[in-house]
């Protein structure tokens, strides 16, 4: 079955970076486009950023343009966000979602990790 | 796009009918011809769960009281029958024009 895995989160002081990591099991990976998106606590979902199954094209929100980074490593069928230069803001739960092979929805989702930004 | 929810909650009776709407700053019609705009439910406690993409494609597992409708601008989420574990919020999501989620409807049981 389908499972993606979160790690990484953590406690950071604002300023500092993270790097999250998804892991995927009981699919094709390289099939498939991968998201990040994030709750902060009590707060709804906000995508966040999205890479194409080939690593082709990256988007991000303009909330993280800039300071964060979406990569793959098909060979690790594993999903990364690098965040850097942390806010007090960017503190929330982050969930790695698969991308639907169509209709550019995401149809599996991760338990998330959380991630504190605080000094 | 933004992305505009209401009710944003719904208290609604076991057995009873609920709809949710969601309105889009600009048409969702994709130039490939598709819109994009998809359903999802998040219990409490779990992470999102995707019911509906493309305006009316139930996703696999999603019970039939699930359904959708709309196009262009508004959307349209129903459940026929609202059983105790559809509590949760509800959200539409666009994907476009890049990915945005609405601000969510809570559905609750009076």
């Amino acid at each position: 079955q389908v499972q993606l895995v979160e790690s990484g989160g953590g406690v950071v002081q604002p300023g500092r970076s993270l790097r999250l990591s998804c892991t995927a099991s009981g699919f094709t990976f390289n099939n498939h486009g991968m998201h990040w998106v994030r709750q902060a606590p009590g707060k709804g979902l906000e995508w966040v950023a999205v890479i194409w199954y080939d690593g082709s094209k990256k988007y991000y929100a303009d909330s993280v343009k800039g300071r964060f980074t979406i990569s793959r490593d098909d060979s690790r069928n594993t999903l990364y966000l690098q965040m850097n230069s942390l806010r007090a803001e960017d503190a929330a739960v982050y969930f790695c979602a698969r991308d639907h092979i169509v209709g550019a929805a995401p149809d599996y989702w991760g338990q998330g990790t959380l991630v504190t930004v605080s000094s | 796009i933004v992305m505009t929810q209401t009710p944003l909650s719904s208290p609604v009776t076991v057995g009873q009918p609920a709809s949710i709407s969601c309105r889009s700053s600009q048409s969702l019609v994709h130039s490939d011809g598709n819109t994009y705009l998809s359903w999802l439910q998040q219990r409490p406690g779990q992470p999102p769960r995707l019911l509906i993409y493309e305006i009316s494609n139930r996703f696999s597992g999603v019970p039939d009281r699930f359904s959708g409708t709309g196009a262009g601008t508004d959307f349209t989420l129903k459940i026929s029958r609202v059983e105790a574990e559809d509590v949760g919020v509800y959200y539409c999501m666009q994907a476009t024009q890049s990915w945005t989620f609405g601000q969510g409807t809570k559905v609750e049981i009076k």
